[in-house]
């Protein structure tokens, strides 16, 4: 079946502008996550949806940074004013439930950001 | 809080050589272990997980032990092919708090490269 995939594959931008990043989590899967990788290291988690809810965003780094889920299927990650900062490859995940701590996270392909 | 230290890389082995790339971890409460690996160009893929202390995850030929006395997770392989060139991360996930969802804290990952 279709994994998670993301759209778009590659976003360059210029500072101060914003921007969307779509996630299709696999069909079914009721966890959604997002994370941030920057160059040379692991990715770092930004929000969990369960369902339609945001039920962790304590990863979100400021108030620039905000997502939806708004039929708990798709997710759409809005970054505001964007800051070169904010280059990185940003990854979504889904997982079936999301409530078991040996649920496996299967994750999209990733949005490669550049702020210019 | 929750955190994953792995070996820097490039780790740089010739075909059929032996393989470790060590793993350790503090977490709070009971944490299931992960690696990924991400091939060149490619998304993050599970490679094997552990949900408790002893058990064994195996996979392509790679396998590690959950070690709770060491709190370690190391990933082996005892012939490593050109087509493991990638990077791999360990990761971690715990539900300290009972609060019914997890997620992900990885490693800064290391690169893994075989020659001929």
């Amino acid at each position: 079946g279709a994994g998670v995939s993301q759209t778009p594959s590659n976003k360059v931008t210029e500072k101060g502008k914003y921007v969307e990043l779509r996630c299709d989590p696999i069909s079914g899967h009721t966890a959604l996550y997002w994370y941030r990788q920057s160059l040379g290291q692991g990715p770092e988690f930004l929000i969990y949806f369960q369902g339609t809810g945001a039920a962790d965003d304590s990863g979100l780094p400021n108030d620039r940074f905000f997502a939806v889920r708004p039929e708990g299927s798709v997710s759409t990650l809005k970054i505001q004013r964007t800051e070169r900062g904010d280059s990185a490859v940003y990854l979504c995940a889904s997982s079936l439930g999301g409530i078991a701590r040996g649920d496996t996270q299967y994750f999209g392909p990733g949005t490669r950001l550049t702020v210019l | 809080g929750n955190s994953v230290t792995q070996m820097e890389g490039p780790v740089t082995l010739s075909e059929e050589a032996f393989l470790t790339i060590n793993c350790t971890y503090t977490a709070t409460g009971y944490p299931s272990l992960f690696w990924y690996v991400q091939y060149p160009g490619e998304g993050l893929q599970l490679l094997l997980k552990a949900t408790k202390a002893d058990d064994k995850g195996s996979n392509k030929g790679f396998e590690a032990t959950y070690r709770k006395e060491t709190t370690s997770f190391h990933l082996e392989k005892g012939s490593v092919q050109v087509s493991d060139s990638a990077v791999y991360f360990c990761a971690l996930s715990s539900d300290p708090l009972n609060s019914g969802y997890s997620t992900l804290t990885f490693g800064k990952g290391t690169m893994l490269l075989v020659s001929p």
